[in-house]
């Protein structure tokens, strides 16, 4: 079975600050990992996607997150936040094994202060 | 223009009336996809189809019935609304050629049930 915990509801950090949204998961194989945003009134969009070749793994908009097998966490990070930041970020894992099971956090709602 | 494009963006509508949302998409996938998005809750897959002839029911598929009139027609009915399904209804679609099944949103149909 799978199961993915955003570990925060809300997020608030000051403009130029790093950013730190936190997501842990639960994966009987080797998952598929993603994050989300989700900006006001909009769809979702891909950020990043975890794809086994790296630990380290870099998305759009300067956000990379770093997939912990021990941990068993994909925590999605920034080091400096931008006002443009502002949205709701979903944590996703997906199955691997031929279907396509896909399961989203309860997500995290980044606020970004001038 | 979008390639995944949701009708209505918005609707207000009564209990007990029968309301179908749409979904086409112009990324030439073969699955598609409709979720519920409720505040705290994350987004829940309601129905699924991996192409014109499959339909599957996702976690919460009680109260809703679908239609896949081509490869890129996804369509959401809800036969007789009822409040609780007043939520933001998301479509997807995602090639299962593509690696880790990223799926692609549209923006959204903001459902409210009086």
């Amino acid at each position: 079975a799978q199961s993915v915990t955003q570990l925060d509801s809300h997020v608030s950090v000051s403009e130029g600050t790093p950013v730190l949204l936190r997501c842990n998961y639960s994966s009987s194989y080797s998952p598929s990992l993603f994050w989300y945003v989700q900006h006001p009134n909009k769809g979702l969009q891909l950020l990043l996607k975890y794809t086994s070749a790296a630990t380290l793994v870099k998305g759009i908009n300067g956000f990379e997150a770093e997939f912990k097998k021990s941990e068993t966490s994909f925590h999605l990070t920034k080091p400096s936040a931008h006002m443009s930041d502002a949205a709701e970020y979903f944590c996703v894992v997906s199955g691997n094994t031929g279907g396509f099971k896909t399961i989203f956090g309860a997500g995290t709602r980044l606020f970004v202060k001038a | 223009d979008a390639d995944v494009t949701q009708t209505p963006r918005n609707r207000i509508t009564k209990t007990g009336k029968r309301i179908m949302l749409e979904c086409s998409q112009t990324k030439g996938h073969d699955r598609m996809y409709w979720y519920r998005q409720d505040p705290g809750l994350g987004l829940r897959l309601i129905y699924y189809s991996f192409d014109v002839k499959d339909i599957n029911k996702g976690e919460i598929s009680d109260g809703y019935s679908v239609s896949r009139q081509a490869q890129a027609k996804f369509s959401l009915s809800l036969e007789s609304a009822i409040p609780n399904q007043t939520a933001l209804y998301f479509c997807a679609t995602s090639d299962p050629r593509e690696s880790k099944n990223i799926q692609y949103f549209g923006a959204g149909t903001r459902l409210s049930v009086l």
